[in-house]
């Protein structure tokens, strides 16, 4: 089982729709948890850390559950500008390594 | 968020020749630098962690002679390409982790924009 797993995608979603990403991590002891966005060539943006309480920053949402070791992404009103990849971020700290998730490709069609 | 550099942005390069790309922190002091390597519609893998002042660590089969990494001081780090071959054509990041900086987590990473390496 790979480490981190996310849908590569790509989501094709209306602008104004909802849209949710998952992901799903296989060791128990990571602690730290992140989404990040990646634009075509560019590198990654931090977009927000994930609690175990949840978190919101405008438009997204993101929620950890440790039981299931799964965190989401959702983002309401999608738009345009928010096509890009979606990388899911974990980090443990006793091997002080960060593993990155192949990331999921979303397209906000106009 | 913390500022990163990377430079050159871009480079083209014979096979053979050896290729130096820089990460520069430029607001914060980087404890912790990283160089990662990511092929086209690939994720980002992680080549190295170094440390100011201490040897990198390379993650499993990254050959240490062929990426060389100096981090020499808490701003500044170096991967050298040696003798580089069409197979090292690659996009490379870094990013540094510092201490808590305006209030963002010591996790987090702020990463350089990256160097697009081309090797003909």
């Amino acid at each position: 089982r790979k480490e981190v797993e996310q849908d590569p995608g790509p989501f094709n979603v209306p602008e104004g729709a909802t849209v949710a990403f998952n992901c799903t991590y296989s060791n128990s002891a990571s602690q730290s948890f992140f989404w990040y966005r990646q634009d075509c060539r560019k590198e990654p943006k931090l977009l927000m850390s994930v609690y175990s309480s949840g978190n919101e920053d405008g438009r997204f949402t993101a929620q950890l559950n440790r039981a299931s070791q799964y965190i989401s992404l959702l983002i309401r009103d999608s738009k345009l500008s928010d096509s890009a990849t979606y990388l899911c971020v974990v980090f443990m700290n006793r091997d002080d390594k960060i593993i990155f998730g192949k990331g999921t490709r979303l397209h906000i069609l106009p | 968020g913390a500022v990163v550099s990377q430079h050159p942005s871009r480079v083209i390069c014979k096979s053979g020749t050896s290729v130096k790309i820089e990460c520069r922190s430029l607001d914060f002091q980087a404890t912790t630098m990283f160089w990662y390597r990511q092929f086209p519609k690939q994720s980002l893998m992680l080549m190295a962690t170094s440390n100011e002042g201490s040897k990198a660590t390379y993650e499993q089969g990254v050959e240490k002679d062929k990426f060389l990494i100096n981090h020499a001081s808490l701003t500044l780090s170096t991967l050298t390409v040696t003798s580089a071959h069409p197979e090292d054509s690659s996009f490379y990041i870094c990013s540094a982790r510092g201490g808590t900086s305006g209030g963002s987590s010591y996790n987090e990473q702020f990463f350089g924009p990256g160097t697009r390496l081309t090797v003909l």
